[in-house]
């Protein structure tokens, strides 16, 4: 079956712009995570979700992200005011559940704040 | 807290030869999962294995192996024979039990030379 699909696959943008990115899991996973991978780093957690509401947001570095999944499937992670700071890969994942099930991760969209 | 140490940033092997993947974790919780990830130049991370902390016992798939040990908090990987496809970056993770997120280490970028 088709993986997670997120787009763009990569993104330019102003400083000062607003950005969204797009994630469409796996049918079927309820769980859904953004994390956001710098050059040369892992993975940092960013948002959970499990259906429609967001049951961690802790990794959000302040308050100009966010992200929804009004329907439990697709999610978008909104980005205000970007800053150069933003720049890096937006990765998303979905699993069956939280915990102990693997994470199947997308393509990623690379965004680059100018 | 929960934190995942890849002490090796590059590694660099001929064709052929055998390579181990060093992962270090810390955690506090008694149940928890580990995982191995790759990430080939194309970016997509790739599901490896999962491993619950109840089980020690050592797996092998194909030319794949994993040695848990829970006494040196430790969950390396080992490559044997490895070959060019092998060449990518390769990220260990953990996860708590009912846990949100995915703590990913810094990853090991594998280069194999033909």
């Amino acid at each position: 079956g088709a993986g997670v699909s997120q787009t763009p696959s990569n993104k330019v943008t102003e400083k000062g712009k607003y950005v969204e990115l797009r994630c469409d899991p796996i049918s079927g996973h309820t769980a859904l995570y953004w994390y956001r991978q710098s050059l040369g780093q892992g993975p940092e957690f960013l948002i959970y979700f499990q259906g429609t509401g967001a049951a961690d947001d802790s990794g959000l570095p302040n308050d100009r992200f966010f992200a929804v999944r009004p329907e439990g499937s697709v999610s978008t992670l909104k980005i205000q005011r970007t800053e150069r700071g933003d720049s890096a890969v937006y990765l998303c994942a979905s699993s069956l559940g939280a915990g102990s099930y693997e994470q199947y991760f997308g393509p990623g969209t690379r965004l680059t704040v100018t | 807290a929960q934190k995942v140490t890849q002490a090796q940033t590059e590694i660099s092997v001929v064709e052929k030869e055998d390579v181990t993947l060093d992962c270090v974790y810390e955690t506090r919780d008694t149940t928890y999962y580990l995982f191995w990830y790759k990430q080939p130049p194309s970016g997509e991370l790739v599901f490896l294995i999962r491993r619950n902390s109840f089980d020690e016992q050592n797996e092998i798939s194909g030319r794949y192996s994993w040695n848990f040990q829970k006494s040196t908090s430790s969950f390396n990987f080992t490559i044997t024979a490895s070959q060019v496809v092998d060449s990518a970056v390769y990220f260990c993770a953990l996860s708590k039990r009912n846990g949100n997120q995915f703590y990913f280490g810094t990853g090991t970028s594998l280069t194999v030379i033909p």
